[in-house]
């Protein structure tokens, strides 16, 4: 079991530009949630897809958004970049019927620098 | 809006010594809490995660505990080593399949 995986490991951008990001879910979970994580802090929720739809959204802008295709695997795109945009992006999967533990799977996330 | 507080920000201490680490919620009402650890730069590795209807886990020598009425959980490490150096996150659930809310962390350095 290759757990989440994410790519690409860093990226450089310059302001402005335009980002994807992607992540392949843990095998067997179908919902896959991103997370920014800005130096010194804590991950904050961005979204979370389950069959192909955005189910839940976090306090971010229309700029950051994203796709989950038939497989399962998702992509975070983020548009018109800002300095403030620098951080790690981790992705997360778990399953979509909410066993008991409930319990979410990171990936080792993708570095983004913009300059 | 539930708001994760880990206490203390950053902690050093010498090899062999157990150690306690702590996160506050403000709203009682959780699914679950998870533990998590994070190397520098990496991503997280899950540890241990409580139920809302638990009062502690245990794995090796890791001990959550949990206490939901007062909005605390505790991450206790026996005997720490140099290897358990790393950011320690606590991030508590609303519900199922809803987002985790995470503090900002420990940062811990076990000494040689």
């Amino acid at each position: 079991d290759a757990g989440v995986t994410q790519s690409p490991t860093h990226l450089i951008k310059t302001r402005g530009q335009q980002v994807t990001l992607r992540c392949s879910p843990k095998s067997g979970h179908d919902t896959v949630s991103w997370y920014q994580q800005a130096l010194g802090q804590g991950p904050q929720f961005i979204f979370q897809y389950y069959e192909e739809e955005e189910r839940q959204r976090g306090n971010f802008p229309d700029r950051f958004s994203g796709h989950q295709f038939p497989n399962y695997s998702s992509e975070l795109n983020v548009n018109a970049l800002l300095l403030g945009d620098s951080a790690l992006y981790l992705c997360a999967s778990s399953s979509g019927l909410a066993p008991p533990r409930d319990e979410q799977f990171f990936g080792p996330g993708t570095r983004l620098t913009v300059l | 809006k539930q708001e994760v507080t880990q206490i203390p920000a950053a902690l050093s201490v010498p090899e062999g010594e157990n150690l306690v680490l702590n996160c506050s919620f403000t709203d009682s009402a959780i699914y679950n809490l998870q533990w998590f650890r994070q190397d520098p730069g990496k991503g997280l590795t899950s540890l241990l995660l409580i139920q809302s209807s638990q009062r502690e886990q245990t794995s090796g020598r890791l001990n959550a505990s949990l206490d939901k009425s007062s909005g605390r959980s505790t991450l206790y490490i026996a005997a720490s080593q140099p290897g358990d150096s790393a950011t320690y996150l606590c991030a508590v659930r609303r519900s199922g399949n809803t987002p985790l809310v995470f503090g900002k962390g420990t940062r811990l350095s076990v000494i040689a």
